[in-house]
């Protein structure tokens, strides 16, 4: 079935490292791969994406990587700062119609000083 | 701003009881959703409209109605409501259902809480 598995459940960092979140998908067909970034009390925000065409996309301290073959994708911050601290959901669309999301579930990031 | 909206923010309300959610989007988009996320903070989609016809609806019990009055509005109304709804409520939109423009942006969320 529809499966997305993304470890690990918390992380917890000093400012200044690196984080690195990792996802797998059950569909080799899917296409599509964003990564949310949701605050207390607020929505998902889309931080960054990537499709199946495409090996690694970077946007500044944040970066995708997808393996197709292997069927993962992963997230890495680097350079992390306490605003960085929040929850994380890999999700992904798989085939089928209708553009349904499928979450992983989840990872609590916490930047420490 | 242009964005998705929801309201209200949060509802607090007896069990047995009717209740509304609204959702606005003012980004054009033909595309809209909703989702459940629970108290472990699994989201989960409920239901997808596309210009205002139904496309997903992921097994929810018949208690919940989405309406989608025009392709801006998605209100959800649920009926009979159970302890078991509590949750927070999200409404996302994309652009349409296309491969390239299916970036789901999301609301602030309803946080409902049945007592």
């Amino acid at each position: 079935g529809e499966n997305v598995e993304q470890h690990p459940s918390t992380l917890s960092v000093q400012e200044g490292d690196s984080a690195v979140i990792k996802c797998t998908y059950s569909d080799s067909a899917s296409n599509y791969f964003p990564w949310y970034k949701q605050e207390l009390g607020k929505g998902p925000q889309l931080i960054i994406d990537i499709r199946s065409n495409v090996g690694e996309k970077k946007d500044q301290r944040i970066a995708v990587t997808l393996n197709k073959t292997a069927k993962h994708f992963s997230l890495h911050i680097t350079e992390t700062q306490p605003e960085d601290s929040a929850v994380y959901f890999c999700a992904a669309i798989f085939t089928g119609g209708g553009n349904k999301l499928t979450f992983g579930t989840g990872t609590q990031l916490k930047v420490e000083l | 701003d242009t964005a998705v909206s929801q309201t209200p923010k949060y509802l607090v309300t007896q069990m047995g009881n009717d209740k509304s959610i609204k959702c606005e989007q003012n980004l054009g988009h033909d595309t809209m959703y909703w989702y459940k996320q629970d108290s472990k903070k699994f989201l989960k989609i409920m239901f997808s409209y596309n210009n205002k016809e139904l496309i997903i609806n992921e097994t929810v019990p018949n208690r919940f109605s989405p309406k989608s009055p025009d392709k801006a509005h998605l209100n959800l109304h649920i009926n009979s409501l159970e302890l078991g709804d509590s949750a927070v409520y999200f409404c996302a939109s994309s652009q349409d259902l296309t491969r390239s423009n299916n970036e789901q942006f999301f609301g602030p969320g309803t946080r409902l809480t049945v007592l």
